[in-house]
């Protein structure tokens, strides 16, 4: 069965530090996987997804991954963040042919000014 | 283009009594994937359906069902209600539903049980 982990449930950040959240899958086969970002009283939204070629994937608001195949990994990076990053981010996989995501419980972001 | 609705947007219930929640996908989308967010639990999958046919199905008990209609409108239902029942549950449709497809969540509709 697929699942996915994220390592960090709550990060604390000060502005224009640099931001990496972990993020592992457990699944054997070909895969897809995205980052989606909550802010405070909007909806899931997509922050960047790696579907297949280029492992390094660029998203929204400056926002980057790396898809590592030999490690299951799929970490979220941001060289700088900003107070407005603040979040919950949830890294999520679905089977390459499949119908059914999984998403990991989530990793809550909080950027001092 | 509008994007996803869901109503209603909170509902309180008693433990055993049932309940429908509905999902208007954005127009063109046929499938639609409904998910239970819950505190540290992050986002659990329910169920996905695509033309009116479940393609998956999460492990949740007998109690979640759902239906899609021709128009790609979804409902769930929940049954007997647990306190436990108490959640987030949010809607999300894309235009095929694999390979790389991007979802669009929907507000959520916040049920609690008492």
């Amino acid at each position: 069965a697929q699942s996915v982990s994220q390592h960090n449930h709550h990060v604390i950040l000060s502005e224009a530090a640099s931001l990496e959240l972990g993020c592992n899958y457990s699944y054997g086969g070909t895969v897809n996987l995205f980052w989606y970002v909550q802010y405070p009283g909007q909806h899931l939204q997509l922050l960047l997804k790696y579907f297949s070629g280029d492992p390094l994937v660029k998203g929204i608001k400056g926002f980057e991954a790396e898809f590592i195949k030999s490690k299951f990994s799929f970490n979220l990076r941001k060289p700088s963040v900003q107070w407005s990053d603040t979040a919950e981010y949830f890294c999520a996989v679905l089977a390459t042919g499949g119908f059914k995501t999984i998403f990991g419980a989530g990793t809550r972001l909080f950027v001092k000014a | 283009k509008a994007g996803v609705t869901q109503t209603p947007r909170y509902l309180i219930k008693t433990r055993g009594q049932q309940v429908t929640l509905s999902c208007s996908p954005i127009s063109g989308h046929r499938s639609v994937s409904w998910y239970q967010q819950t505190p540290g639990q992050g986002l659990q999958f329910l169920f996905e359906y695509f033309s009116e046919t479940q393609r998956n199905k999460g492990n949740f008990p007998g109690r979640f069902s759902g239906r899609q209609f021709s128009n790609s409108r979804s409902e769930m239902n929940v049954s007997t209600l647990e306190l436990g029942d108490s959640a987030l549950y949010l809607c999300a449709s894309s235009a095929i539903g694999t390979s790389g497809d991007t979802q669009y969540f929907g507000p959520g509709t916040r049920l609690t049980v008492l």
